[in-house]
């Protein structure tokens, strides 16, 4: 089966600039996710959509960051205007079920760089 | 709140060395607990699992025992290889009243296998 699709693969901007970065999540998984990994650390939840809808986005910095899956399928998270301290790799995750042993599978992300 | 904590990297070691990587867990209840592996270049994938204790996770020769009394998650190996050389996260997935069952990671741990 088709793996979880992140783009762009890389992108490069300017502080106070806008991105925004798109995921397709595997083929009939519900549950998606988008994390930040910042060089360095482990990855840190942004925000969580169980179909269409938000389950968790306390961890999203929601002056600048907006996240939507309007369908229930693909996934667009937006930073608006972007920081330095906003380099990082976005990585976009998916599951199956909404299950705690459930097994995520993850994109391989976009590195983000901030200038 | 729910964090996991692993030995600092990176570490290095010669080929068919014996591996130890630690991991303890603060969590409430019972949670699940993982771990992941990203290879040079990709992104992460899940190595094993383990949902209550004293369960013991195993693939590819890494096996990792869900300890509740000590709330550790140690990784080992037996026999390490140089396609081994990779970044290891320890994770954890709370089960939740409100059912998020989101991923909590570790800083990760930088292997380097050398021949």
């Amino acid at each position: 089966e088709a793996g979880v699709a992140q783009s762009p693969r890389y992108k490069i901007i300017e502080k106070r600039q806008s991105v925004a970065f798109w995921c397709n999540p595997i083929s009939g998984h519900a549950t998606l996710y988008w994390y930040q990994q910042i060089l360095g650390q482990g990855p840190k939840l942004l925000i969580q959509f169980q179909n269409n809808g938000v389950v968790d986005d306390s961890q999203l910095p929601k002056d600048r960051f907006s996240a939507e899956r309007l369908k229930g399928v693909d996934s667009t998270l937006k930073i608006q205007p972007a920081k330095l301290e906003d380099s990082a790799v976005y990585l976009c995750a998916s599951r199956r079920l909404f299950a705690a042993n459930e097994k995520l599978f993850f994109g391989s992300g976009t590195q983000l760089s901030v200038l | 709140g729910n964090s996991v904590t692993q030995m600092e990297g990176p570490v290095t070691l010669s080929e068919e060395a014996f591996l130890t990587i630690n991991c303890t867990y603060t969590a409430t209840g019972y949670p699940s607990l993982f771990w992941y592996v990203q290879y040079p270049g990709e992104g992460l994938q899940l190595l094993l699992k383990a949902t209550k204790a004293d369960d013991k996770g195993s693939n590819k020769g890494f096996e990792a025992t869900y300890r509740k009394e000590t709330t550790s998650f140690h990784l080992e190996k037996g026999s390490v290889q140089v396609s081994d050389s990779a970044v290891y996260f320890c994770a954890l997935s709370p089960y939740s009243g409100a059912g998020s069952y989101q991923l909590t990671f570790g800083k990760g741990t930088k292997l380097s296998v050398i021949p």
